[in-house]
């Protein structure tokens, strides 16, 4: 079974309509991310939290929510969606360690469309 | 303002050859640079990390330089083969200990048979 797991792994929605994606993991890590990927534009972070009481905004939050629920569970909300919402959506592990050396483990991504 | 750069053109080479990526970056102090494996439709895989104070690192057919001068990294694919061909990813740390990495867009690498 795959260490990082996203449900759903492709969404099609309206504008207007409120969409969470899930990311599960059996890795142990603390760390956890949210990144959205775009053509041209690489990835780019959105939330990310080191531990259940710890979530940080990252680069890009405006337009979404976090919550982290467990250790090994950490979801992404868009309240309302909007087309230019629609790319690719990883979750991201990563262990505790020292800065910049803790590798990051993806998930496989969630294709979201808003229409 | 900080950047990353990858030439976002695609690497085409022959099977064999040596493949040859460059991440630059600007504005940045990071004390380590990681290198990462994208196929379409899937999430990044780690490669290889390098540290600041090492100017080169190897792993199998894959060797990294990173020169903090230049401010660029060098990611090398000797003999390479179609099975390499994907997008490769570096990562930066923001280099002010809040354990977060900033990506690079990538570049295509295409390895002809």
């Amino acid at each position: 079974d795959a260490d990082v797991t996203q449900t759903p792994r492709n969404r099609i929605t309206k504008t207007g309509k409120r969409i969470m994606l899930e990311c599960s993991q059996t890795k142990g890590h603390d760390r956890m991310y949210w990144y959205r990927q775009d053509p041209g534009l690489g990835l780019r972070l959105i939330y990310y939290s080191f531990d259940v009481k710890d979530i940080n905004k990252g680069e890009i939050s405006d337009g979404y929510s976090v919550s982290r629920q467990a250790q090994a569970k950490f979801s992404l909300s868009l309240e309302s969606a909007i087309p230019n919402q629609t790319a690719l959506y990883f979750c991201a592990t990563s262990e505790s360690g020292a800065v910049g050396t803790d590798t990051q483990y993806f998930g496989p991504g969630t294709r979201l469309t808003v229409l | 303002s900080q950047k990353i750069e990858q030439n976002s053109e695609a690497l085409n080479i022959q099977e064999g050859k040596t493949a040859t990526l460059t991440c630059n970056y600007t504005n940045y102090s990071p004390a380590y640079l990681q290198w990462y494996r994208q196929d379409p439709g899937r999430g990044p895989v780690f490669l290889l990390l390098i540290r600041e104070n090492e100017k080169e690192k190897r792993k199998e057919r894959l060797k990294v330089t990173f020169d903090t001068t230049l401010k660029q990294s060098l990611f090398h694919i000797t003999a390479s083969q179609p099975a390499d061909s994907a997008t490769y990813l570096c990562a930066l740390d923001t280099g002010d200990s809040s354990y977060k990495l900033i990506f690079g867009s990538g570049t295509r690498l295409l390895v002809r048979p």
